[in-house]
């Protein structure tokens, strides 16, 4: 039971454009949720979080918004640079250190 | 300070064979939790420890065991290796919070069953 999803295996965004990243769950228990970025032959690297008591978090060009009536969340990436090509996991948790990540969006921004 | 620091980085094991990884978390993480990615199921949760405790464990068979040293420094063991075990095991380590603190993930051990 996949309890976060992100149903786009791949993205292609022109360079200087908005990347949009998209994620569902289903578990209503879970509180907090976050945006990790990871470059092949590394580890995930955090790029930003949004507790649920929020609906939008910004940091420089990435803003996570967050709609819990729709259990969706999204990452905006304003404006894309070649840079940010790489694999997006989106990842909740209720609060208990376990955390839950999707299956991955891979971005690829074209210069 | 230093990261997370995985152990070792690349191995290759036979069928039947058991493996053991080691992490070392951030200095001053208490909570160091163990993830397996492969291809087309991102990252899976395995287990969290916190001093020394097992507090979390995911949806893998027994064959999969952690520990936890009293120096935080935790290891994971794959025991009677399968062909499926193939993957990239990542270590990730978490400072003080209520559970929603960020995780500091290590580079991973990429373990090869053949």
């Amino acid at each position: 039971d996949q309890q976060v999803k992100q149903n786009s295996p791949s993205l292609s965004v022109q360079e200087g454009r908005i990347s949009i990243l998209n994620c569902d769950y289903t578990n209503s228990m879970f509180d907090y949720f976050l945006w990790y970025k990871k470059y092949p032959a590394e580890g995930p690297t955090f790029l930003i979080s949004i507790s649920s008591i929020k609906d939008k978090n910004e940091d420089g060009r990435f803003t996570v918004f967050l709609n819990k009536s729709a259990k969706h969340l999204s990452l905006h990436i304003v404006p894309s640079q070649p840079g940010d090509s790489a694999v997006y996991f989106c990842a909740a948790t209720p609060g208990t250190y376990k955390y839950i990540f999707g299956t991955g969006t891979r971005l690829k921004v074209l210069a | 300070k230093a990261g997370v620091t995985q152990t070792p980085r690349y191995l290759i094991k036979t069928r039947g064979q058991q493996v053991t990884l080691s992490c070392s978390p951030i200095s001053g993480h208490r909570s160091v939790s163990w993830y397996q990615q492969t291809p087309g199921q991102g990252l899976q949760f395995l287990f969290e420890y916190f001093s020394e405790t097992q507090r979390n464990k995911g949806n893998f068979p027994g064959r999969f065991s952690g520990r936890q040293f009293s120096n935080s420094r935790s290891e994971m063991n794959v025991s009677t290796l399968e062909l499926g075990d193939s993957a990239l095991y990542l270590c990730a380590s978490s400072g003080p919070g209520r559970g929603t603190g960020e995780l500091f993930f290590g580079e991973g051990s990429r373990l090869t069953v053949l």
